[in-house]
């Protein structure tokens, strides 16, 4: 079935390091590929999504690039600030399906 | 433009008890979604709703029903709890595309609060 294998944290970075959280996903068909972020004490915020293969999403200085041959969705920062700080979801939504398969989520923490 | 709304925010329960949540979708929504969150888990898909009837659901036992009202808004119940029932509850709406009634794999689920269910 289809399903999201998510880097395992949590991840501390200083203010302004490159984030890289990887991604891989394994689904039949074309699935749509989703990063969601959550606050604490919030719901699920969609940060960026990508339809189709070679699709770059990007938001708020976040970029993901659907890669088909590699089934990767890995998101990128290039200067991350405190207030990221957050646990990122990513998430993908299949073919024949009306559900969404989450993964188990990154801890991030940017410290000053 | 109010967003996905649920209530209550927190909800304290004893084991055998039951209880009711409610969700609201983004206004221009049709589609509601129920997911459970453990603690440091994931969501995890417990069903939808479209035009009132469950049109999909995962990997939860009948204890967990729904249902949907002609306004779109939409209740989970869960009967019986057991302590690992605790967990934050999230609602997502979205619409589907086109005439097909399916929901397209293209379309983004939008996230409601949640409801934070405490089971002692």
């Amino acid at each position: 079935g289809d399903s999201v294998t998510q880097m395992e944290g949590p991840v501390t970075l200083s203010e302004e390091a490159f984030l890289t959280i990887n991604c891989t996903y394994t689904a039949t068909g074309y699935p749509s590929l989703f990063w969601y972020v959550q606050y604490p004490g919030e719901g699920l915020q969609l940060l960026l999504k990508a339809t189709k293969a070679d699709d770059k999403g990007s938001n708020k200085g976040f970029e993901a690039t659907y890669r088909k041959e590699t089934t990767s969705f890995h998101l990128e920062k290039g200067s991350v600030q405190v207030s990221d700080s957050a646990v990122y979801f990513c998430a993908l939504s299949g073919w024949t399906g009306n559900q969404f398969y989450f993964g188990t989520g990154t801890s991030l923490t940017v410290i000053p | 433009d109010a967003g996905v709304t649920q209530s209550p925010t927190h909800l304290i329960k004893t084991r055998g008890q039951q209880v009711t949540l409610r969700c609201s979708p983004k206004s221009g929504h049709d589609t509601v979604s129920w997911y459970q969150q453990a603690l440091g888990q994931g969501p995890q898909f417990i069903f939808q709703y479209y035009e009132e009837e469950e049109r999909q659901r995962g990997n939860f036992p009948d204890r967990f029903s729904g249902h949907q009202f002609p306004n779109y808004s939409s209740e989970l119940n869960v009967n019986a709890l057991l302590l690992g029932d605790s967990a934050l509850y999230l609602c997502a709406s979205s619409t589907r595309e086109g005439t097909s009634g399916r929901l397209g794999s293209t379309d983004t689920q939008y996230f409601g609060p949640g409801t934070r269910l405490t089971v002692l």
